[in-house]
């Protein structure tokens, strides 16, 4: 199952420099795609996501772009801190209601450096 | 903040005994789910549980899964015969609405290992 992908296993970046993460879906029906921060031995904790209406939403350091025609959405950070060292999941819905399953990518492992 | 918790941690039993997985959603959280990830592997879809009831499952969620609530505040995963690859980390998550699309919350995880 490919439908989420993320070509990325990792990325590294120098503190205060922008952090782009990728990801690309294949299936047309997702219509919300979502952001997932992931430290070791902790559950996903939820970054930022959007609406597949929008191609751009924004929250503080945290930006998510959407290009439906590609099926690419992104997550820019920034400025990276060393915080910000986590693994990074995109996951994507379908359907009209919140209630749908998530689909997730691999993730990618950012590694911010000071 | 309100948050799922989930017990307990870390679980280890012997293959083929039944292991019970414990969530305790966000209170006024409509949706609940089950995902598990295998070492490695990505985060997968298990089963989805709305209005007392089964809303949507994987090809996982075998007839050796089931969930229920038994009461108003708990949702639990149980695996009646376990076997060496159901060994992952298992998330419980909650949503609080059904119209508008919105985020799931996960709780920390419970490491199941199978020996």
């Amino acid at each position: 199952d490919q439908q989420v992908k993320q070509n990325s296993p990792s990325l590294s970046v120098q503190e205060g420099r922008i952090s782009i993460l990728n990801c690309d879906y294949t299936n047309s029906m997702f219509d919300y795609f979502l952001w997932y921060k992931k430290y070791p031995a902790e559950g996903p904790t939820f970054l930022i996501s959007i609406s597949s209406i929008k191609d751009k939403n924004e929250d503080g350091r945290f930006t998510v772009f959407l290009n439906k025609s590609a099926k690419h959405l992104s997550l820019h950070i920034v400025p990276s801190q060393p915080g910000d060292s986590a693994v990074y999941f995109c996951a994507a819905s379908a359907g009209e209601t919140s209630g749908s399953r998530l689909t997730f990518g691999e993730g990618t492992q950012l590694t911010v450096n000071p | 903040e309100p948050e799922v918790t989930q017990t307990p941690s870390h679980q280890v039993t012997q293959m083929g005994q039944e292991v019970i997985l414990r969530c305790v959603p966000i209170s006024n959280h409509l949706y609940f789910y089950w995902y598990r990830q295998i070492l490695g592997q990505k985060v997968e879809f298990l089963v989805s549980f709305y209005n007392n009831e089964i809303s949507e499952k994987s090809e996982i969620f075998d007839d050796q899964f089931s969930v229920e609530r038994p009461d108003g505040s708990n949702f639990t995963l149980k695996i009646r015969s376990t076997k060496l690859e159901d060994s992952a980390m298992y998330f419980c998550a909650s949503i609080a609405r059904g119209w508008v699309n919105t985020e799931a919350f996960f709780g920390q995880g419970t490491r199941l290992t199978v020996v």
